[in-house]
Order: C-alpha cells, then sequence, then structure tokens
C-alpha cells in the first residue's frame, strides 16, 4: 500500500530561485490538495484540484505560484523566484469522493523548503 | 478572528493521564470536524472524523463536538509517551477546503 508520496523531501534554495515540487497521491483518489505549514501553525489551504481541473486557488497563492496535475494524476507545485517568506513545508493531500460529502484527506510527509 | 481557534500549548502530561484537547470555531456552516496527529516533521494523519454533533469513539480516542458552542474536543485516555505530538482540529462545510487550527503541542511524560 503506498500512500501519498511527495518529492524532495528537503529543498534548499537561494532566493530569487525558481522550485518545483511533486505530489503523487494514492492512486484510485480523484481530489488533490496542496498546502502551507509554517511553524507552529496548522496548514493552510492553497489549491485544490478535482481530477485535472483546478477548481480553486486561495488568495495565498501569488502569481508566483502555479500548480498542475496534468491527467489527474501526480501534481506539480511551482514557485518562481523564490523569496524568503516562502520557507515552509508544503504538503500534498488527497482525498476520494463519490459526490458525497466526505472529504477525509491523507497527507504526504510534506517537502521542507529553505529559501536562503 | 480565525475561523479555527486552538491553544498551542504546550501541554505536558504524565503518562496515564487523560488528555483533553480543545478548539472553537466560529462558522455555524462548518458540519465535519477532524482531529490530526502531526508528529515532528511528518506530515498530519487523520486520527477522527465526525459529522455534527455528538461523541465517537475509537480505542483510547474520542471526539465530542457541541454544536450549539461551537467547540470541539478531543479525549485521550491512558496517554502514552508515543501520543506525543501536535494535534490539529480541522473542519470544513461539505466542499472541499479545510480549516486547520494551529495545533496543541502535546508532551507526554513516562
Amino acid at each position: 500500500d503506498t500512500g501519498v508520496s511527495q518529492d524532495p523531501r528537503h529543498k534548499i534554495t537561494k532566493r530569487g530561485q525558481n522550485v518545483t515540487f511533486r505530489c503523487d497521491p494514492i492512486s484510485e483518489h480523484n481530489r488533490l490538495y496542496w498546502y502551507r505549514q509554517t511553524l507552529g501553525q496548522g496548514p493552510e489551504f492553497l489549491t485544490y484540484f478535482q481530477n485535472e481541473a483546478q477548481l480553486e486557488k486561495s488568495r495565498l497563492l501569488s502569481d508566483r505560484f502555479s500548480a498542475e496535475r496534468p491527467k489527474g494524476s501526480f501534481s506539480t507545485l511551482e514557485i518562481q523566484r523564490t523569496e524568503q517568506g516562502d520557507s515552509a513545508m508544503y504538503l500534498c493531500a488527497s482525498s476520494w469522493t463519490s459526490g458525497g460529502a466526505s472529504n477525509e484527506q491523507f497527507f504526504g510527509p510534506g517537502t521542507r523548503l529553505t529559501v536562503l | 478572528q480565525k475561523e479555527v481557534e486552538q491553544d498551542p500549548g504546550p501541554l505536558s502530561v504524565p503518562e496515564g493521564a487523560i488528555v483533553s484537547l480543545n478548539c472553537t470555531y466560529s462558522n455555524s456552516a462548518f458540519q465535519y470536524f477532524m482531529w490530526y496527529r502531526q508528529y515532528s516533521r511528518k506530515g498530519p494523519e487523520l486520527l477522527m472524523y465526525t459529522y455534527s454533533s455528538g461523541n465517537k469513539e475509537d480505542g483510547r480516542f474520542t471526539a465530542q463536538v457541541d454544536k450549539s458552542s461551537k467547540y470541539i474536543s478531543l479525549f485521550i485516555r491512558d496517554s502514552q509517551p508515543s501520543d506525543s505530538a501536535t494535534y490539529l482540529c480541522a473542519t470544513f462545510t461539505g466542499g472541499f477546503k479545510t480549516i486547520f487550527g494551529a495545533g496543541t503541542r502535546l508532551f507526554v511524560k513516562a
């Protein structure tokens, strides 16, 4: 059984560089979410996909952030021109819905980004 | 005001104690309530999931929701050192956006 996986687990970059993270959800899950978590805080919603469609983006997601989920499988989150304030844990989660209201999300281990 | 408020702790208890973790929320439209456990440097894992008001029990864990006071609780009986983690309450309206509290850090001393 494979849960949600994320790659890389850690990323250190210099300010101004671009970074890309990958998330592989649980295979039968049709929903995929990205969150950002800073120290001492809970995860904050960034964006959400149902299959390949990006249905919602948080106001936290500036123009420097872009997410894709081609073919409704894995997803990537790219941050362009990174800033020190982007340093955080980026969490991916997935869930399955068949039209019901359940939204039990299963989280990956996260990618910890440090911007120097 | 945050939509979900949670005391960040830390909360330190001796092994075997009953632990009570609590959150309040502001939006009466929230219907689904979850508790996640997060170990250091790991992603959150779902512990308990409840709908509307009432109690739900799973082993040593009991989740309680009081919609009239917008208060949610997690009780841990016979706490163990392995329960030491951050506990996050979360809620959503039935759509997709889950809103988390800040998390309470729990330390269970052997």
